[in-house]
């Protein structure tokens, strides 16, 4: 199965709605990142979270980590045109030289007008 | 200051070839990560290098290496090309690492293999 479990797969929504999108690891979590990828480009970092409870906000996006869940959520809020991509999560999970740095499948975001 | 950059950018080689990826990460940055993305496996980790030694690997084949110069400039190597290596490879730079703050990725260099 799965280290990091991303839902949903793909979000359809209308234009000023808001979203949630969220990442479950099967592991402890070191580290949990937020990345968004236009389509056939390159990724930008969202964000990146550390502690439990820690949440932070990015313009109109806000990420939450729940560590004891080892779950975290990224909602929009008012959502635009420009939002519209695909999400990646990533996660620590490791302490050692050769542990596992892991991403999730993506969450693909279309945008309504 | 220039962002992250990644040559070439396209590339095609046959089964059995081996390959050199370049990656110049942001001036002042010693941390460089490559990864590969895939429609079937999605994004996976290759290894991260920091100031001219590998610090974190993922788990991918021998045949899968790379290195860093003292200008922080890193290669990534692929010996032995397989139809299965067919795909986009990204770098990201960092100052300190990915686990200690911003990444910034390069356009990538989408390889093909026949």
């Amino acid at each position: 199965s799965q280290e990091l479990e991303q839902s949903p797969q793909s979000l359809i929504v209308q234009e000023g709605k808001n979203l949630t999108i969220n990442c479950t690891s099967s592991k402890t979590l070191y580290g949990l990142y937020w990345y968004k990828q236009k389509y056939g480009e390159g990724l930008i970092f969202l964000m990146m979270l550390q502690k439990g409870g820690e949440e932070k906000s990015h313009e109109k996006i806000t990420a939450k980590l729940d560590e004891k869940k080892q779950q975290s959520s990224l909602h929009i809020t008012a959502s635009q045109p420009s939002h519209a991509g695909i999400y990646l999560c990533g996660a620590d999970i490791g302490m050692n030289r050769d542990d596992k740095i892991i991403f999730g499948k993506g969450t693909r975001l279309h945008i309504l007008p | 200051k220039a962002g992250v950059t990644q040559t070439p950018r396209y590339l095609i080689k046959t089964r059995g070839q081996q390959v050199t990826l370049s990656c110049s990460p942001i001036s002042g940055h010693r941390s460089v990560s490559w990864y590969q993305q895939t429609p079937g496996q999605g994004l996976q980790f290759l290894f991260e290098y920091f100031s001219e030694t590998q610090r974190n690997k993922g788990n991918f084949p021998g045949r899968f290496s790379g290195r860093q110069f003292s200008n922080s400039r890193s290669e990534m190597n692929v010996s032995t090309l397989e139809l299965g290596d067919s795909a986009l490879y990204l770098c990201a730079s960092s100052a300190l690492g990915p686990g200690t703050g911003t990444q910034y990725f390069g356009p990538g260099t989408r390889l093909l293999v026949l």
